[in-house]
């Protein structure tokens, strides 16, 4: 079956670095997407790895394994706009598999 | 900016009314897709659209929902009759590209809350 598992809720203060973890089974594997969604928002395109290793983006990086079937998204330097659900997404085909999002609480 | 529209923002309906929700994606956007999100879940898709034709519409309850893209641009998702479990946000979103889908641009989404 298709399966994205994440942490339901983190915290952390400003300033800080976060790491939120995505692992994944999914057939048919082409890439995974990170994206951010605020309360009451449509989510927004954070990153997309379709190779191994880490992809850099500002304050934001993603990480893919294909063979351990694991992503991270990590954030550096957090803002309290960073408070948001951060959804990970595989890609299979042309399907989509969202995770559940997991909620960032940064806190001053 | 090019952006997906969405509307209405807000419904507010009755159980068993009908209720329509329109989506118009990004010119050239061949892929369209229509998701609905409970609150505290991540989306979940309801049907996929290539052009005007239904490429996946296998989690979309076909008794009470339908969905189309008559001429392979705009797009209606209508609920008849609507029932508690439907309230919701309807998303919908579209991608320039088959196959690899690349980015997903998001519409804001229609939020229905259902009495």
């Amino acid at each position: 079956g298709q399966n994205i598992d994440q942490p339901t809720e983190m915290t952390a203060t400003e300033g800080a670095i976060v790491q939120i973890n995505c692992t994944y089974q999914t057939s048919g594997f082409n890439g995974l997407f990170w994206y951010q969604q605020h309360a009451g928002e449509a989510p927004t395109f954070l990153s997309y790895n379709v190779l191994d290793g880490l992809e850099e983006k500002g304050r934001f990086s993603s990480f893919l394994s294909r063979s351990k079937g694991y992503s991270y998204l990590l954030l550096k330097e957090l803002q309290m706009k960073d408070s948001a659900s951060y959804l990970c997404v595989g890609q299979a085909g042309t399907a989509l598999i969202f995770g559940k999002g997991t909620t960032l609480s940064v806190s001053s | 900016e090019a952006e997906v529209a969405q509307s209405p923002r807000y419904k507010i309906t009755e159980k068993s009314q009908a209720v329509a929700f329109w989506c118009d994606p990004i010119s050239g956007h061949a892929t369209l897709y229509w998701y609905r999100q409970i609150l505290g879940q991540g989306p979940e898709l309801l049907v996929q659209f290539q052009d005007e034709s239904v490429v996946d519409d296998s989690q979309l309850p076909k008794d009470r929902f339908s969905a189309e893209r008559l001429k392979g641009v705009d797009s209606t998702l209508k609920i008849q009759p609507a029932e508690l479990g439907d309230s919701a946000m309807y998303l919908c979103a579209s991608s320039s590209r088959w196959g690899n889908t690349g980015e997903l641009f998001f519409g804001e989404g229609s939020r229905l809350t259902v009495l």
